[in-house]
């Protein structure tokens, strides 16, 4: 049984670009969460999606879209890239059923630089 | 808005030590408490967790924690570390709101074991 997939590992892109991050959820989950985690600190929230709906999102710009797919996969996109959005950008999946007691599964990250 | 601290940034221990990390939230209300750990150059991983009763959790690797709701605390402990422990530990709470989840990270305890 896969565990929560994300693609590409690394990335790197010029500032003012934009960039798509990519993940699979693990067998029998239909939640996924986005986070970002800069050097040093602790992960932050981006967003969650359930039923392709963006249900819960932190503080976080409009810069910062995404969208999940009927297969519950999702993607990450950010627009307008800056300095500072250079960070590991981790997916969570977890089974909306089990949202009360839930833990979440996180995918290895894509380190994404921004130059 | 809710938020996650902990205090211990940078902990080093020798093997057979006992280690205590402190987390403490501002969150009055419902809340699910979880520990997580990171080992180097791997995903983060659940080390337990807590969403209700016993106020004393029992993780994986004999790890526990302490919810005191009165204190806003969910403390964890382990009475002898390994050199395996060497891991950055990330405490999180995730509250609901409308249905759905947000959680919150604090910014990690780097925890370096020495044999």
């Amino acid at each position: 049984d896969a565990g929560v997939t994300q693609s590409p590992t690394h990335l790197i892109k010029t500032r003012g670009q934009q960039v798509t991050l990519r993940c699979s959820p693990k067998s029998g989950h239909d939640t996924v969460s986005w986070y970002q985690q800069a050097l040093g600190q602790g992960p932050q929230f981006i967003f969650q999606y359930y039923e392709e709906e963006e249900r819960q999102r932190g503080n976080f710009p409009d810069r910062f879209s995404g969208h999940q797919f009927p297969n519950y996969s999702s993607e990450l996109n950010v627009n307008a890239l800056w300095l500072g959005d250079s960070a590991l950008y981790l997916c969570a999946s977890s089974p909306y059923r089990d949202r009360v007691t839930d833990t979440q599964y996180f995918g290895p990250g894509t380190r994404l630089t921004v130059l | 808005a809710q938020s996650v601290s902990q205090h211990n940034h940078h902990v080093i221990l020798s093997e057979a030590a006992s280690l205590e990390l402190g987390c403490n939230y501002s969150y009055g209300g419902t809340v699910n408490l979880f520990w997580y750990v990171q080992y180097p150059g791997q995903h983060l991983q659940l080390l337990l967790k807590y969403f209700s009763g016993d106020p004393l959790v029992k993780g994986i690797k004999g790890f526990e924690a302490e919810f005191i709701k009165s204190k806003f605390s969910f403390n964890l402990r382990k009475p002898s570390v390994q050199w395996s422990d060497t891991a950055e530990y990330f405490c999180a709470v995730n509250r609901y709101s409308g249905g759905y989840q947000k959680v919150t990270f604090g910014t990690g305890t780097k925890l370096q074991v020495i044999p």
